[in-house]
């Protein structure tokens, strides 16, 4: 079975400061990994995944991933954060086939201080 | 492209009565749908799989006969939550996968608010 610890349930950063939202998953087979953003009041949206090549992914919007199998981390980045990033951040992690169910971490919500 | 939706975005029921949900796959086919409930401040826990033409699998703890879930079509999931009581009320989110054509990723809908008085 698949699991997904996001070690902090908040992190307040000011404006334009360096962020880095922890993910560690567990898995006896391979996996893909993803993150997803849920703004207030709003279902999820897929910021960026991992499913095979580069280890480094990045979104639109200039968050970065990268996956360390041997540290079994997935933790994402942004080297600078705007009012908009505020928001609940959800890393998962699903087996590495079609169609498999995805598991979530508990989540962390991210807080812009301006 | 991929986009899911959801019907209606809020309810509010009295106990006792039964509400259905609906999520539509709006431009693709969707082999398979999820649906996940998410309490405040929590993430999302994943109720259950369904297959078109097929029974749902139900994650453990998951009553079957209070959650119904039905997989009509391609496009269509509908989940029906019966004798609804205020324990009840949660966020209820799905999402759908085109399967092999873009393998294992899922795109959800804007959710589903549920309030039982």
């Amino acid at each position: 079975a698949q699991s997904v610890t996001q070690l902090d349930s908040q992190v307040p950063v000011f404006e334009e400061a360096p962020v880095e939202l922890r993910c560690n998953y567990s898995s006896s087979v391979s996996v893909y990994l993803f993150w997803y953003v849920q703004y207030p009041n709003q279902g999820l949206q897929l910021l960026l995944k991992y499913l095979s090549g580069s280890t480094l992914v990045e979104s639109i919007n200039g968050f970065e991933a990268e996956f360390n199998k041997s540290q079994t981390s997935f933790h994402l980045r942004k080297p600078s954060v705007h009012i908009s990033d505020t928001a609940e951040y959800f890393c998962a992690v699903s087996r590495d086939s079609s169609a498999s169910k995805i598991i979530f971490g508990s989540g962390t919500r991210l807080s812009i201080r301006p | 492209g991929a986009v899911v939706s959801q019907h209606p975005s809020r309810v509010i029921c009295k106990s006792g009565t039964s509400v259905k949900i609906e999520c539509r796959s709006l431009d693709f086919q969707a082999t398979t749908m999820f649906w996940y409930r998410q309490f405040p401040k929590q993430s999302l826990m994943l109720m259950a799989t369904s297959n078109e033409g097929s029974k749902a699998t139900y994650e453990q703890g998951v009553e079957k006969d209070k959650f119904l879930i039905n997989h009509a079509s391609l496009t269509l999931s509908t989940l029906t939550v019966t004798s609804a009581h205020p324990e009840d009320s949660s966020f209820y989110i799905c999402s759908a996968t085109p399967g092999l054509a873009i393998p294992n990723e899922q795109f959800f809908g804007p959710g589903t608010r549920l309030t039982v008085l």
